[in-house]
């Protein structure tokens, strides 16, 4: 079975500019869960969907949404980029809705904003 | 919301060495999991294991859920052990701030 995959792998972007990540999980896997790493804020938690309904949300601006599609890949957009959105932004997938079962990882999105 | 803590935050092993990574969380859990993240970023599985111990090559751990704590041990460490070890548990899968294991030859 293939992995999550994640694209792209490197983005650079300039602040204001704005940016979509792509995740496809684990075939039959319909959560997908996305956090942001920085060094200073460890692994944060952005949001989750499970059958194309956003399930929950962390504590992140208004400028951050996600959606899902009906094949359970996902996508996160990022408005208006600052400085500090520059993190690795990992996803995961679950076959169930996560914290109810194991999650499995991408490789993530490295993404620098200048 | 549930607060977790890992420990310690930084090892430096000589290679062979064993060690023992611990991880303490503040509520019930039905739910932890131990991630080993490479150098490039990734979050490898290493272990699902809301309770009981479960063992894999050199790397083993048990979790004694009503006492709130996980253990990661590692035996015969490798420099391809070197890496952040990370604990997530919960519903919410909340992470530890992770043990940032160097091994050196």
């Amino acid at each position: 079975k293939a992995g999550v995959t994640q694209t792209p792998r490197y983005l650079i972007k300039t602040r204001g500019q704005q940016v979509t990540l792509s995740c496809s999980p684990i075939s039959g896997h319909r959560s997908v869960s996305w956090y942001q790493q920085t060094p200073g804020q460890g692994l944060q938690f952005l949001f989750e969907y499970f059958s194309e309904t956003q399930r929950n949300k962390g504590n992140f601006p208004g400028r951050f949404s996600g959606r899902q599609f009906s094949n359970s890949r996902s996508e996160m957009n990022v408005s208006t980029l600052e400085l500090g959105d520059s993190a690795l932004y990992l996803c995961a997938s679950s076959s169930v809705p996560k914290g109810y079962n194991e999650q499995f990882f991408g490789p993530g999105t490295r993404l620098t904003v200048l | 919301g549930i607060q977790v803590e890992q420990s310690p935050p930084d090892l430096i092993l000589q290679e062979g060495a064993n060690s023992t990574l611990r991880c303490n969380f503040s509520d019930s859990v039905n739910n932890l999991q131990w991630f080993h993240q490479n150098p490039w970023g990734q979050l490898i599985n290493l272990f699902y294991i809301p309770s009981g111990t479960k063992q894999n090559g050199r790397l083993s751990a048990t979790t004694v859920a009503t006492e709130r704590y996980s253990l990661l041990y590692i035996s015969s460490s490798q420099t391809t052990d070197s890496g952040v070890y990370f604990c997530a548990v919960g519903q919410k899968v909340t992470f530890g701030i992770g043990t940032k294991l160097q091994v050196i030859p």
